[in-house]
């Protein structure tokens, strides 16, 4: 059983055009995450959904957009793609947080994003 | 701000050695501390937490003490594999209605047969 899945695995495309991410979870959480990974292995979180609401959105191009039709899915919407945004853009979900923050982060197996 | 420090790598230990991985914080209020592991090709898998002072995580034979006076997280094992060779992070979170995990730059393990 998957528990948080993502397509596609591998995205090669130019720079400008518009790409799209999928993520589904399957372990009944309330919040997923978007992480961004760069070549050096550096793992930054870009934005959090709990329940569908945006509650977390660090300093992220606005040509990123996410978008989450119900608790179980967040997919992720890039215009006009840059070289930059080459990267493993990794997805997670975790429970709804608690007082001390004692949850854990189930992550997906990332897309390879490559813009040429 | 909250953050994470851990050793640069790459380590690289032969197989059976005793190995360490530092990982110090900076955080306000009361985090929980984490190790990931990443191996080859997949997503980050956790690999052991501790949600207090002196609470120590172990798991497939990693440890590691949450320190509060150091203000450190070291993860150890006293017998490496080859099948450990990954990247590891160190994470921290602090409770909040918009919790988020804070990672280090992750150390790369590689482990010679």
């Amino acid at each position: 059983d998957t528990a948080v899945s993502q397509t596609p695995k591998y995205l090669v495309t130019q720079m400008g055009n518009d790409k799209s991410i999928k993520c589904e979870q399957n372990l009944g959480h309330d919040t997923m995450y978007w992480y961004k990974q760069d070549s050096k292995k550096f793992l930054k979180i870009m934005f959090s959904y709990n329940n569908k609401e945006l509650i977390i959105n660090e300093t992220v191009p606005n040509r990123f957009s996410p978008k989450s039709p119900d608790k179980a899915h967040l997919n992720l919407h890039i215009n006009s793609l840059e070289l930059g945004d080459s990267a493993v853009y990794f997805c997670a979900s975790s429970q709804r947080p608690g007082f001390r923050g004692t949850y854990e982060q189930y992550f997906g197996p990332g897309t390879r994003l490559t813009v040429t | 701000g909250d953050s994470v420090t851990q050793m640069e790598g790459p380590v690289t230990l032969s197989e059976e050695a005793f190995l360490t991985i530092n990982c110090t914080y900076t955080a306000t209020g009361y985090p929980s501390l984490f190790w990931y592991v990443q191996y080859p090709g997949e997503g980050l898998q956790l690999l052991l937490k501790a949600t207090k002072a002196d609470d120590k995580g172990s798991n497939k034979g990693f440890e590691a003490t949450y320190r509060k006076e150091t203000t450190s997280f070291h993860l150890e094992k006293g017998s490496v594999q080859v099948s450990d060779s990954a990247v590891y992070f160190c994470a921290l979170s602090v409770g909040s209605s918009a919790s988020k995990i804070i990672f280090g730059s992750g150390t790369r393990l590689s482990i010679r047969p």
